[in-house]
């Protein structure tokens, strides 16, 4: 059964300081892995999307890598801003005839304090 | 562009009540997906549309209809409510299916 597993499940930082989020999956084959974020009381929106042949990827103060070997994704944020506080979750899409069957993690809820 | 609205925001329903949730995209996207999101748990899909006149069946369907009879359109609906279908339900839409989802706000629904 395809997976996605997120660590951690929350994390709290103070302002300023980086943090990195975890995703591994089980999904195969494997098309695409997507990180979004997703405030509080409102629907996600997407932050990067990575493909298979590609490691890193930044968008702003975040970055995300991909090692396809292994299976695992990361989420850095670096610098972080009380509008960080949100949850992050990893998706990834299958490359077979279920593409439109995403596999959703289940976030890690992040909090930024001052 | 509005994206992609809800109707309604919040519902309360008793067990055994029907109702309807509304999905509408301004984008002109021909993919339209409905989920759940219930607490610690990744978002799951329930029915998904690749065209307007088309639905098909996601990761958790039952207890669930779908109908999209115009493209910008999706509509959810829940015949006789139970308690386990209390969630949070969430559209989204896209231009194809390997293309980014963009999702609504959401609609919190409570079954008593």
């Amino acid at each position: 059964k395809n997976q996605v597993e997120q660590s951690p499940q929350s994390l709290i930082i103070l302002e300023g300081k980086n943090c990195t989020l975890q995703c591994n999956y089980t999904v195969s084959p494997f098309s695409n892995l997507r990180w979004y974020k997703q405030d509080t009381g409102r629907g996600p929106v997407s932050l990067t999307i990575m493909t298979f042949s590609e490691n890193t990827k930044s968008n702003g103060r975040y970055t995300a890598t991909l090692d396809a070997d292994t299976k695992q994704s990361s989420l850095h944020i670096t610098a972080s801003q009380l509008s960080d506080s949100a949850s992050y979750i990893c998706v990834v899409r299958p490359g077979n005839n279920a593409g439109n069957m995403l596999t959703f993690g289940g976030g890690t809820r992040l909090m930024v304090k001052p | 562009n509005a994206g992609v609205t809800q109707t309604p925001k919040f519902r309360v329903l008793k067990t055994g009540q029907s109702m309807t949730l509304l999905c509408a995209q301004d984008m002109n996207h021909e993919y339209m997906y409905w989920y759940r999101q219930d607490p610690g748990m990744g978002l799951r899909l329930i029915h998904y549309s690749v065209g307007e006149g088309t639905t098909a069946k996601g990761e958790v369907p039952d207890g669930y209809n779908v109908s999209r009879l115009k493209k910008q359109n999706f509509l959810l609906g829940l015949e006789s409510a139970a308690p386990s279908q209390t969630s949070v339900y969430f559209c989204a839409s896209s231009w194809a299916g390997p293309n980014e989802q963009f999702f609504g706000p959401g609609t919190r629904l409570t079954v008593l």
